[in-house]
């Protein structure tokens, strides 16, 4: 029943390591984001999908590659962690891009770099 | 930048009073949504005012914005145990949602 799912919940690597997160829209959502929240909660838009073609590329390094591989889903890996990439990750889905309504998030995947 | 800035970082009220929360913007917007996030959640939306609109009402929420004065307020009024959270604006610009850091809203009872 869960609109927007996001897999693992909690996790926690060590420096270096590779690692992925997955998201699952069952909204028939046109348009999926990736969002970045840091300690200080502020929320920052990393990446933007629509219909499983890139949109927004929010500056973020290269490490951090997205994928599509349909308009239900987008998955985020991250190679080489760095202690800075420890924040809570929202996956979150919208009707359309451009002029955007609602955001529906999903419950987060908090990512804890040691 | 577009980044709306939230006012005041955090709020203590008592239940049953009204909580109002200050949002301020820097550049032209679509659009201005609130959102809500318990600890430990993600975030809810609660309410979107378009740029031609002055006030919106939704239950107990009340949200006004001021395009000339590039800032919002949000009111909740009659407050409960349960709308102990965050609460964020969001700007609607051309392509993207962009959030501020956050008001924190405890409401003691």
């Amino acid at each position: 029943d869960t609109a927007v799912s996001q897999t693992p919940k909690y996790l926690v690597t060590q420096m270096g390591n590779d690692k992925s997160i997955k998201c699952e829209q069952n909204l028939g959502h046109d348009t999926m984001y990736w969002y970045k929240q840091d300690s200080k909660k502020f929320l920052k838009i990393m990446f933007s999908y629509n219909n499983k073609e890139l949109i927004i590329n929010e500056t973020v390094p290269n490490r951090f590659s997205p994928k599509s591989p349909d308009k239900a889903h987008l998955n985020l890996h991250i190679n080489s962690l760095e202690l800075g990439d420890s924040a809570v990750y929202f996956c979150a889905s919208s009707p359309r891009t451009g002029n955007t309504g609602e955001l529906f998030f999903g419950e987060g995947s908090r990512l804890t770099v040691l | 930048s577009q980044q709306g800035e939230e006012d005041p970082q955090a709020l203590s009220i008592q239940e049953g009073e009204n909580a109002t929360m200050n949002c301020s913007y820097k550049t032209s917007i679509n659009n201005l949504q609130w959102y809500r996030q318990n600890s430990g959640r993600g975030l809810v939306h609660l309410i979107l005012i378009r740029s031609n609109e002055r006030e919106k009402h939704s239950g107990r929420l009340r949200v006004t914005l001021d395009t000339s004065k590039k800032s919002s307020s949000l009111l909740i009024t009659a407050s409960r145990a349960a709308d102990t959270a965050s609460y964020f604006c969001a700007t609607q610009g051309a392509q993207k949602l962009v959030f501020g850091q956050g008001t924190r809203l405890t409401i003691n009872p």
